[in-house]
């Protein structure tokens, strides 16, 4: 049964500070693995999308890595911001099929809080 | 619509009552998931619909739980006989297809509160 687990639960850091979420999985075979953020009291919105095949993903001043055969994706946040507070939220998904064989499987999320 | 609604975004209820929660996805999706965020927890899937296929339930908790997707559109989660552990936040989301290519989106979901 696959398993997601985000480390470090929650995170604080200064305004400024590059930092980066861990998200490990226990079975390599997945199909993709998403990188999610979610706001309080507002839904999930999708941030990086890795496709098995792929090592990295960047959008901005976001970048995610994923090494699959170590079951092990990373969140880089460059320059980090107080609107980059939110809980981040790692899902993977092992299969191309629909319904509970290509759900997505998530981790509990690390909450990051930045200061100003 | 531009993004999936979700309603009520909020409901309190009595142990015991039945709830509905309804899920209005993007126009065109045909792809629609339930999953419910509980306190300390990471989101569980529930239920899927894919078109006119018949739905995935293999993760509803227990019967007390159902759903239903009229014309492929608009779906609706019944919880009945509420318990305090239903208490949690259930989100829906929608995607264009089945392929993993397919970004879901999701609401903002409902929080269910059961007293």
């Amino acid at each position: 049964k696959q398993e997601v687990t985000q480390i470090p639960a929650a995170l604080s850091v200064p305004e400024g500070e590059n930092l980066v979420l861990n998200c490990s999985f226990t079975d390599s075979a997945i199909y993709n693995l998403q990188w999610f953020r979610q706001d309080p009291g507002k839904g999930l919105t999708s941030l990086l999308l890795i496709q098995s095949s792929q090592r990295e993903q960047t959008s901005g001043r976001l970048n995610a890595s994923l090494d699959k055969s170590s079951g092990r994706s990373t969140l880089y946040i460059a320059a980090s911001q107080p609107g980059d507070s939110a809980t981040y939220l790692c899902a993977v998904r092992s299969s191309d099929y629909g319904g509970s064989q290509g759900n997505l499987i998530f981790g509990k999320g690390t909450k990051l809080s930045v200061k100003p | 619509g531009a993004g999936v609604s979700q309603s009520p975004s909020n409901k309190v209820t009595e142990k015991g009552k039945d709830v509905e929660l309804r899920c209005d996805p993007i126009s065109g999706h045909t792809a629609l998931y339930w999953y419910r965020q509980s306190l300390g927890q990471g989101l569980e899937f529930l239920i899927y619909f894919q078109g006119n296929s018949a739905p995935d339930k293999s993760g509803l908790p227990s019967d007390r739980f159902s759903a239903e997707r009229t014309g492929g559109s608009v779906s609706t989660l019944t919880i009945q006989r509420t318990q305090q552990e239903d208490s949690a936040v259930y989100l829906c989301a929608s995607s264009r297809g089945v392929s993993g290519a397919n970004v879901l989106t999701f609401g903002a979901g409902s929080r269910l509160t059961v007293l």
